[in-house]
């Protein structure tokens, strides 16, 4: 079946430091992925995407890229801010019919000043 | 346009009672989720509605959890007799029914954090 790890956090960082949150996933065929947010007493929101192979993803200063080779759909910023304090969701979702999304377990994110 | 709507956004129920979670979704949209998360736990599925009808009911938990979405508007997830483990966020989410509307995410409610004591 399909599954979708992430790195444990919570990831503690400070203000303007590069953040790496590692995503990897196990699925028949080739998934679409994603990257959800969580702030604080919001919901989940959709940070951004990336439907094949290769494909890049970004939104806000994050990107990601869809690595087939080593099932992977890391999410990097280069410079965090305070405001970047969430919970980060990595998940994907089969190319076809109606497919549901396969969520990892999250992994959260505090930034300090 | 509103976005999708979870009542309420907290509830606090002693074990054995009954909670009845609502969702309205986005306009148009045809497609309802319902998806939990356990704390510390991945987010996981519930059940799927296109319109009225249930797509897919394979992640609910038990049967003391019933969905329903009549007229295919807003959804309810009813919890009868609701037990500690049942503890958690509930999501909701909707999407448009389109060609391709499997490669999109969809919009994701607040969510409702139920405690069971």
């Amino acid at each position: 079946g399909n599954s979708v790890t992430q790195m444990e956090g919570p990831v503690t960082l400070s203000e303007e430091a590069f953040l790496t949150i590692n995503c990897t996933y196990t699925a028949t065929g080739y998934p679409s992925l994603f990257w959800y947010v969580q702030y604080p007493g919001e919901g989940l929101q959709l940070l951004l995407k990336a439907t094949k192979a290769d494909d890049k993803g970004s939104n806000k200063g994050f990107e990601a890229t869809y690595r087939k080779e080593t099932t992977s759909f890391h999410l990097e910023k280069g410079s965090v801010q305070v405001s970047d304090s969430a919970v980060y969701f990595c998940a994907l979702r089969r190319n076809s019919g109606y497919s549901t999304l396969t969520f990892g377990k999250g992994t959260m994110l505090l930034v300090s000043p | 346009e509103a976005g999708v709507t979870q009542f309420p956004s907290h509830s606090v129920i002693e074990k054995g009672q009954t909670v009845t979670l609502r969702c309205d979704p986005i306009s148009g949209h045809d497609n309802l989720y319902w998806y939990r998360r356990v704390m510390g736990k991945e987010i996981k599925f519930l059940l799927h509605f296109v319109k009225e009808s249930k797509q897919d009911e394979s992640g609910m938990p038990n049967n003391r959890f019933l969905a329903e979405r009549t007229g295919g508007t807003y959804s309810t997830l009813k919890v009868q007799p609701a037990e500690l483990e049942d503890s958690g966020v509930y999501f909701c989410a909707s999407s448009q029914a389109r060609e391709g509307s499997h490669l999109y995410g969809y919009t994701f409610g607040s969510g409702t954090r139920l405690t069971v004591v």
